[in-house]
């Protein structure tokens, strides 16, 4: 199985700032990638698929890039509804594979 | 809009079985794909299983193959995930979701379904 390893586990930030999450795989996994958001209690929302393609809806400040094994997440300007658990992805092989997530945090 | 609307879950004792349902509106059920997923409490994602539009094609995780049974009803607009064996360790919260813009891409999930296996 492809094995996604996400850094940081978690993060503090403050409202305006520039975050970015990485994530790497243990193979190359070209670009089929997603970046996903869960608020607690929540079902995962879908931000970014294919490494670097914003999903429909979802504000520009937020960005993907990367392929073959290492990626980024990049919210820019971040929001107060930003504050959550970012999950990337990995659809190239079965079984699909996440990473362990990364909290962010005020 | 997409809407997915898991229903079925509950308390279930070791070794027994439960169906969960899925519920589609908002787009053609028929010609989507469609997954699910669980999250144990605290911790993170797990891809379960896979089906395709037609019923034709599935894909199992290890971790329930054998035990978990994918099916649909596109005449109903539904999805199912038959759970059988069950353990402590499946209880988790349950999720479908479509696959979407791009083959393994689930775009739109369901707001869960919670499941507890206990005795």
């Amino acid at each position: 199985d492809i094995q996604m390893t996400q850094s940081p586990s978690s993060l503090s930030a403050s409202v305006g700032d520039t975050i970015t999450i990485t994530c790497r795989a243990s193979q190359s996994i070209s670009s089929s990638l997603n970046w996903y958001q869960q608020k607690p209690g929540k079902a995962p929302n879908l931000l970014i698929y294919a490494a670097s393609t914003l999903h429909s809806g979802v504000p520009s400040r937020f960005s993907g890039s990367g392929s073959g094994t290492d990626f980024t997440l990049t919210i820019s300007s971040l929001q107060a509804e930003d504050f959550a658990t970012y999950y990337c992805h990995q659809y190239y092989i079965r079984p699909w594979t996440f990473g362990q997530g990364t909290k962010v945090e005020i | 809009q997409v809407q997915l609307v898991e229903s079925g879950g509950g308390v279930v004792q070791p070794g027994r079985s439960l169906r969960l349902s899925c519920a589609a509106s908002g787009f053609t059920f028929r010609t989507n794909a469609m997954h699910w997923f669980r999250q144990a409490p605290g911790k993170g994602l797990e891809w379960l299983t896979f089906i395709s539009y037609d019923g034709n094609h599935k894909y199992f995780a290890d971790s329930v193959k054998g035990r978990f049974t994918i099916s649909r009803d596109n005449s109903k607009d539904t999805l199912y995930l038959h759970m059988d064996t069950m353990k402590l360790e499946d209880t988790a919260v349950y999720y479908c979701a479509r696959d979407g813009v791009v083959f393994g891409v689930a775009d739109y999930w369901g707001q869960g379904t919670l499941v507890s296996v206990s005795s």
